[in-house]
């Protein structure tokens, strides 16, 4: 079966500060993967996703980027954190080519506090 | 563009109550819908889905219907208990997209 891994789980960051959030999938190839932020009170904003290695779309311009290194790995940073960076992140797959049936399955999120 | 409305909450309920959680959505395409659940402290966990019009998705005593007529796909329970406390998320996803959009979530609790 597949699964997907977050780290870390909680995370406290001075403003200014780098960061490094990771996620994992095993049990599958080839998947679309997804970052999505969820600020306290609201819904979830999709950040960017990846139909392949080194391909990435941005849905929001800001201070973070990701990256693919891998089949399966997808990375969220960014150089210098803000205050608004805080919230909860959330990494997700889906099958690549599943079409508009096929849901996105969530890792169990990091919550990040910058301070 | 494509977007979900859900009804605003919280919701608060005693145990063995109807739960109605009403989502509508504008899409371009026939899209395919989503309800998630995120319990507290944790990720999203689909509950159900329906593909096409008139499909009914269930799970764990949940139901919705996809009602293209009336661009709905409302999520009901008819005797929710404790452990249904949570935040619900309607979504919708289309044809040669790959993101899911999101409603704003509904918070749920339920009394004993």
């Amino acid at each position: 079966s597949q699964t997907i891994h977050q780290w870390p789980a909680t995370l406290v960051q001075p403003v200014g500060s780098p960061l490094s959030l990771e996620c994992t999938v095993e049990g599958t190839s080839n998947p679309n993967l997804y970052w999505y932020r969820q600020a306290a009170g609201r819904g979830l904003q999709l950040l960017f996703y990846s139909v392949g290695i080194g391909q990435i779309s941005s849905e929001v311009p800001q201070n973070l980027s990701a990256s693919r290194p891998q089949d399966r790995q997808f990375i969220l940073s960014s150089k210098k954190l803000l205050l608004s960076d805080s919230g909860f992140y959330l990494c997700a797959w889906s099958v690549r080519g599943g079409g508009s049936n096929s849901p996105l399955h969530f890792g169990n999120g990091t919550r990040l506090t910058v301070t | 563009g494509d977007s979900v409305t859900q009804m605003e909450g919280p919701v608060t309920l005693s145990e063995e109550a109807f739960l109605t959680i009403n989502c509508t959505y504008t899409a371009t395409g026939y899209p395919s819908l989503f309800w998630y659940v995120q319990y507290p402290g944790e990720g999203l966990q689909l509950l159900l889905k329906a593909t096409k019009a008139d499909d009914k998705g269930s799970n764990k005593g949940f139901e919705a219907t996809y009602r293209k007529e009336t661009t709905s796909f409302h999520l009901e329970k008819g005797s929710v208990q404790v452990s249904d406390s949570a935040v619900y998320f309607c979504a919708l996803r289309i044809s040669n997209d790959y993101k899911l959009s999101f409603g704003a979530g509904t918070t749920v609790t339920v009394r004993a």
